[in-house]
Formats: C-alpha cells, structure tokens, sequence
C-alpha cells in the first residue's frame, strides 16, 4: 500500500522561528510531492510542489526533497501566527492517473 | 489563475433526500477532477475520479450507487448523494487537474468545500 506519513503534530514554534514539517513516502514511483496548507474548516490550497531532489525556495518557504531517502520536507521562515494550519504532504506518480496519496495532516500552531 | 469553485458551501438536509454538489473549474478545463470527504480532525479520503466525458472510477469502500458522480465537460462535475443520512454528514471537497497538466507533476487545485449536514 503506498503511503505518505507525517508526525500529526501538533508543532508548536514561536514567532519569527523556523518551522520544520517532515513527510516521508512509500513509493519508489513517485515523481511529484506537494505540500498543501488547510485552515480549519477550509480548503487545503497549494503551497509548493517539487519533483527535483534538492530545495526549492518561493519567499518564506522551502521544501527539500531526497528521493533516496523518501523523504520530503517543508521549511517555514519567519514563523507567523497566521501560519498556524494543518500541513498536508502529497505523492504523485505519472501512472496513478492524476491522484496524490495525502498524508494525515501535521498541525503548526505559531506562538506570538 | 487555476480557481475552483463549489456550490453550495454548505447544505442541511433531512434523511433520505438527495443533495448535489457542483464544483467547476473557472479558469482552466480539467481533465480530471477528484472528490474527497474529510470528516473532522481527519485527513482527506479520496473518494472517486472523475475524467471528462467517462464514468468515474471510485475507491475502494465507496458507494457507487450513492455517490453519483458526473462530469460532463471539462469545466463541470457534479456529485450527488442519494438517500442521505446523518453518516453521510461530512465536508465534501473537490479538485481538478489542469488539462494542460498532463504532465504537470499532478497539481491538483482545491475547491472551498461543501460542509453537507444530515438531519
């Protein structure tokens, strides 16, 4: 069974710190990984994406991706209290049709 | 660019009555759209597929015949919930897949979600 995995949390940083959000996959196929932020009782919206290993950096966020590992990850800067939602990781592969496996969630709380 | 929208926001019903959702994509087609149940403090449950113009295909455990699913364009689907019930109460999302996508690393787009109440 393929599967993405995040500790749920809650994390809890203070402001101005960074945030840490780790995920790890079980498929060896998979090509794209998204990270996904949903407030309570909303929508999740999309973050960042990245398929390459390495960082990729859009303003205060960084996801890191080491497909040897399977391991992806999620660096958030200058932590601020409108930060504090739940933080979905997704897997992606070519072949699935379209559909992202979603891990359970991990949720940031930002103290001011 | 890539906003999904989803009506209605939020719906109340009385057992047994069927509710449709609608969720389009306002300024992309999609190939596929997807939707997802998520009850509370939980994590989103894929519950079918839907591509343009052929059936759905559902996941495992998920009711065909009272989900019903519809995707007529490429811009539109509909999911219906026949004979509703108090267990069916949950927060329905959908999203989409831009068409030119296709091998756009899967991107999927979120609508805001039908909270759906059953009496």
């Amino acid at each position: 069974q393929k599967e993405v995995e995040q500790n749920s949390g809650p994390l809890s940083v203070p402001e101005g710190a960074i945030a840490s959000l780790n995920c790890t996959y079980s498929d060896r196929g998979s090509q794209s990984f998204f990270w996904y932020r949903q407030y309570s009782g909303k929508s999740p919206e999309l973050i960042m994406f990245i398929y390459s290993n390495g960082d990729k950096e859009d303003g205060r966020f960084t996801a890191q991706l080491n497909k040897a590992s399977q391991y992806v990850s999620l660096l958030i800067r200058d932590s601020q209290p409108s930060d504090s939602a739940t933080y979905l990781c997704a897997s992606g592969a070519n072949n699935q049709g379209g559909k992202l496996i979603f891990g359970q969630g991990t949720e940031l709380s930002v103290k001011p | 660019g890539a906003v999904v929208s989803q009506h209605p926001s939020w719906v109340i019903c009385k057992s047994g009555t069927s509710v449709k959702i609608e969720c389009r994509s306002l300024d992309f087609q999609a190939t596929t759209m997807f939707w997802y149940r998520q009850f509370p403090k939980q994590s989103l449950m894929l519950m079918a597929t839907s591509n343009e113009g052929s059936k759905a295909t559902y996941e495992q455990g998920v009711e065909k015949d009272k989900f019903l699913i519809n995707h007529a364009s490429l811009t539109l689907s509909t999911l219906t919930v026949t004979s509703a019930h108090p267990e069916d109460s949950s927060f329905y999302i959908c999203s989409a897949r831009d068409r030119r996508g296709a091998y756009s690393y899967n991107e999927q787009f979120f609508g805001p979600g039908t909270r759906l109440t059953v009496l």
